[in-house]
Parts: structure tokens; sequence; C-alpha cells
């Protein structure tokens, strides 16, 4: 999993700030995946990409969050006005096109703490 | 809802003593991979199923697909206090992945 990248490993926001968490998925890896992990919790989905396109944004919420994979460059999660409630650890995964049995790779996670 | 159920939610139990979590849904999947996760770590991988019925053992570790490809289960054998943990299953589907939302696992010397 060292293959997958994420910064920054820790993040400390405002109330009203913005966070934006970067993914840079393993080489060959064109699918990227966004969970969010409270405290003692597992993983919940949030929204899964593909190179410029979102394929499943359903655990998502609809509003302040957003998140894009580029053809160039990491995959972001952006969340606009912060709230108290975000605090949590994002984690990215990423996964190889086509293969039967994919399986996906984490990054370390980002940990939002907002204040 | 999850779409994976995994049970127990929590299981503390004593070194030496085996125990089987679970990984259930309604949903047919195209394979089924076992997570472990440590505190303030990612999720590491620790196998793939793909084949219904499939058996796969990784040491001490034996994880089973059911034969609709709905379920699996975890087997450990003489837990050690270094299998404490988060296991987290998560069923594929055309490149998509869900997960349940984990047994944690505490082994106590």
């Amino acid at each position: 999993n060292a293959g997958v990248m994420q910064n920054p490993r820790h993040l400390v926001r405002r109330r009203g700030q913005e966070a934006r968490l970067r993914c840079s998925p393993m080489k060959g890896h064109s699918h990227v995946y966004w969970y969010r992990q409270l405290p003692e919790e597992g993983l919940k989905f949030m929204v899964y990409l593909q190179k410029e396109n979102i394929i499943d944004e359903s655990g998502m919420p609809k509003e302040r969050f957003s998140a894009e994979f580029p053809k160039e460059g990491p995959s972001i999660l952006r969340i606009q006005q912060v709230v108290r409630g975000d605090s949590a650890a994002y984690f990215c995964a990423s996964s190889a096109q086509g293969q039967l049995g994919t399986e996906a790779f984490f990054g370390q996670g980002t940990r939002l703490t907002v204040v | 809802t999850q779409l994976l159920e995994q049970s127990p939610q929590f299981l503390s139990i004593q070194e030496g003593e085996n125990l089987t979590v679970y990984c259930n849904s309604s949903s047919v999947f195209s394979s089924l991979q076992w997570y472990r996760q440590e505190p303030g770590e990612g999720p590491v991988l620790l196998v793939t199923v793909v084949t219904g019925g499939e058996v796969k053992k990784l040491k001490r570790l034996t994880f089973q697909f059911g034969d609709a490809r709905k379920d699996s289960s975890l087997h450990i054998t003489a837990a050690q206090p270094g299998d404490t943990g988060l296991y987290l299953c998560a069923g594929e589907n055309n490149n998509d992945m869900r997960f349940g939302a984990g047994t944690r696992l505490t082994v106590k010397p």
C-alpha cells in the first residue's frame, strides 16, 4: 500500500476554511476511491472516480464536498467551509482497470481536524 | 445501511483461541477482499477471493467465499496479540468496491 500517496498526513483547519486532500494512485492505476473513517468505525464510501470522470458519488454529501481526478496529477477531495463534524480520517484507494478480482491498495490517510 | 454486513462488530479473545468473523450481503460480487487495518494506518490487503466456494489460507488465517459469492468468512486459528486490528471485507463488481464496517478484534496476551 506504500504506492498510494496521500498528503498531507495531518491537516488542521478552522471552521469555515477549505480543506484539500490529495491522493496520487499507484502507477498504472486509473481508478480512485475515497473513504471516510470516524474513530473506532469502519470505512464509509464517498466517491469513486476514473480519470476525468466521477463514476459514483452517492456516498458524498451534496453540499461542500467535491472530488476530481484530472487527466494529469493527483485526485483531490475538496471540502469547503469545514465544520467540526468533518473531522475524520479520509482514505484514498486505487485499483487497476479491467481485471477480475481487482484489488484496491490504500494510502495512509489524511487525518483532518477541524477546530 | 451497509451493503456488506460484518459480524461481530467487536470481538475480544485470549491468545490461543480460535475465531471466525463473517461478511454477508444480499448482493453477488465478482470478487471479495479482506483487509486488516491497524490504528493510524490505512487498510492492508490480506486476500482476494473470486470463485464461489473458494478457500484460501494465509498461515493461521483461512478465508472462504460463499458458493453464491454473496458472503465470506475469515477464520483465525490460535490467535495472537499481533492479530489485533480492524478486519474489513470489501465486495467488488466492475471495479466498484464497497466495504463493510469491519470487525474490531482484540487478542489479549
